[in-house]
């Protein structure tokens, strides 16, 4: 089985822009979670998508948005990029909403300069 | 809200030593508690968990048991080896099960030389 694949690994972008930072779920899983990791912090929950429905949000701004499609691959788009969004993106795939068992992507490195 | 705590790091040891990272938490309800490890150029991986108090979870060597009365999780393991050289995140639940959240701590990075 494949498993999570995070796409582009690395990108800069300058203060304003707009990024879209994509994700393939592992196969067979219907839930995808988006988690940020800035630089010596543990990650910190975004939202999660279950079945292309937002299925809990964590404390970011509305310009943290999400989709998931039907195949059940995901984006994550940032609007109006500030410095403090440099980090880690991380995305996670499960089984089904409440299952615990998180399978990680190796990340997206955004440099917001 | 719910929040976990760990030990101020980083840890360096050397190799068949014994480790115990701390690991507290503050949570509403009764969430499952969780250790990943996050290898350097790698995202993170489940190493073990507990769904319940008392229980403990095992992998690898390593072990952590859920105290409900101390409300820790800590990780310990007997003898470590160089390729646990990693970073390790404690991380609990969302304790009412609506969704896959999980809460982590800032995370730990453990070198462990030869």
């Amino acid at each position: 089985e494949t498993g999570v694949t995070q796409s582009p690994t690395h990108l800069i972008k300058t203060r304003g822009q707009q990024v879209t930072l994509r994700c393939s779920s592992q196969s067979g899983h219907n839930t995808v979670s988006w988690y940020q990791q800035a630089l010596g912090q543990g990650p910190q929950f975004i939202f999660q998508y279950y079945r292309e429905e937002e299925n809990g949000r964590g404390n970011f701004p509305p310009r943290f948005s999400g989709l998931q499609f039907p195949n059940y691959s995901s984006e994550l788009n940032v609007n109006a990029l500030e410095l403090d969004d440099s980090a880690l993106y991380l995305c996670a795939s499960s089984l089904s909403r409440g299952q615990e068992k998180l399978f990680f992507g190796s990340g997206t490195q955004l440099s917001v300069l | 809200g719910d929040s976990v705590t760990q030990m101020e790091g980083p840890v360096t040891l050397s190799e068949e030593a014994f480790l115990t990272i701390n690991c507290t938490y503050t949570a509403t309800g009764y969430p499952s508690l969780f250790w990943y490890v996050q290898y350097p150029g790698e995202g993170l991986q489940l190493l073990l968990k507990a769904t319940k108090a008392d229980d403990k979870g095992s992998n690898k060597g390593f072990e952590a048991t859920y105290r409900k009365e101390t409300t820790s999780f800590h990780l310990e393991k007997g003898s470590v080896q160089v390729s646990d050289s990693a970073v390790y995140f404690c991380a609990l639940s969302d304790p009412t099960g609506a969704n896959s959240k999980l809460t982590f701590g800032k995370g730990i990075t453990l070198s462990v030389r030869p």
